[in-house]
């Protein structure tokens, strides 16, 4: 199975602020086989990210997803009072699919 | 609209069996793949089980292998989820997601519903 490690665990900034967020596989995810997920507490994961760079539907343009082979990141350019949240990491290229553990991204 | 409603979580103890049901709306359910995922508190999505569009394919996680049985009802547009010999470990918000093609297996997900509870305890 895929191991995912995000990093780091959680990231202090303040809003308007660049949001960097790190995803490394335990193996090569083939074919960009790689998502992003935006969970708010008490709320079910949202589809951010597909196919390592594709935005889901209606996402804003200022989260962009990176990366290939190993190492993937997602980037927020300048972050908005609702993007304080944890992200989660998913590859699909291999089953099963598997998570990372998150990276909370919390008001400095 | 499109959603997915989840239902069917309970306390139960050890040993003992559930049923969770999912009830889709507001799209065609029967063309797509479904899945359950899980979330045990404070710790990150798991994947569960899925079930192809028609039924003809299921597959489990190691994990519930032989205790879990996905199964589906497209006429009622309905998944559900049995859950045999719980163990505590089996603890978690439990979701139904859809994959976002029809009739094709990605394994990524972009319906999730609201989840349902499962807590197994003594």
């Amino acid at each position: 199975e895929i191991v995912l490690t995000q990093s780091p665990g959680t990231l202090s900034l303040s809003p308007g602020e660049r949001a960097t967020l790190s995803c490394r596989a335990s193996q090569t995810v083939s074919a960009r086989y790689l998502a992003w997920y935006q969970q708010k507490p008490g709320q079910s994961p949202r589809l951010l990210i597909y196919g390592a760079s594709s935005r889901a539907t209606g996402i804003p343009a200022r989260f962009s997803g990176s990366g290939s082979g190993t190492d993937f990141t997602l980037t927020i350019t300048r972050l908005e009072p609702e993007d304080f949240a944890v992200y989660y990491c998913q590859q699909y290229d291999n089953s099963p699919r598997t998570f990372g553990q998150g990276t909370k991204v919390e008001i400095k | 609209q499109v959603q997915l409603v989840e239902s069917g979580g309970a306390l139960v103890k050890p040993g003992g069996s559930l049923r969770l049901s999912c009830a889709a709306s507001g799209f065609t359910f029967g063309d797509y793949y479904m899945s359950w995922i899980r979330q045990a508190p404070g710790k990150g999505p798991e994947w569960v089980s899925y079930i192809s569009y028609n039924s003809g394919y299921t597959n489990y996680a190691d994990a519930v292998k032989g205790r879990f049985t996905i199964s589906r009802d497209n006429a009622k547009n309905s998944l559900s989820l049995q859950m045999n010999s719980l163990r505590v470990e089996d603890t978690a918000v439990y979701y139904c997601v859809r994959d976002p093609y029809t009739e094709v297996l990605t394994g990524f997900y972009d319906l999730w519903g609201q989840g349902t509870l499962v807590t197994v305890s003594s």
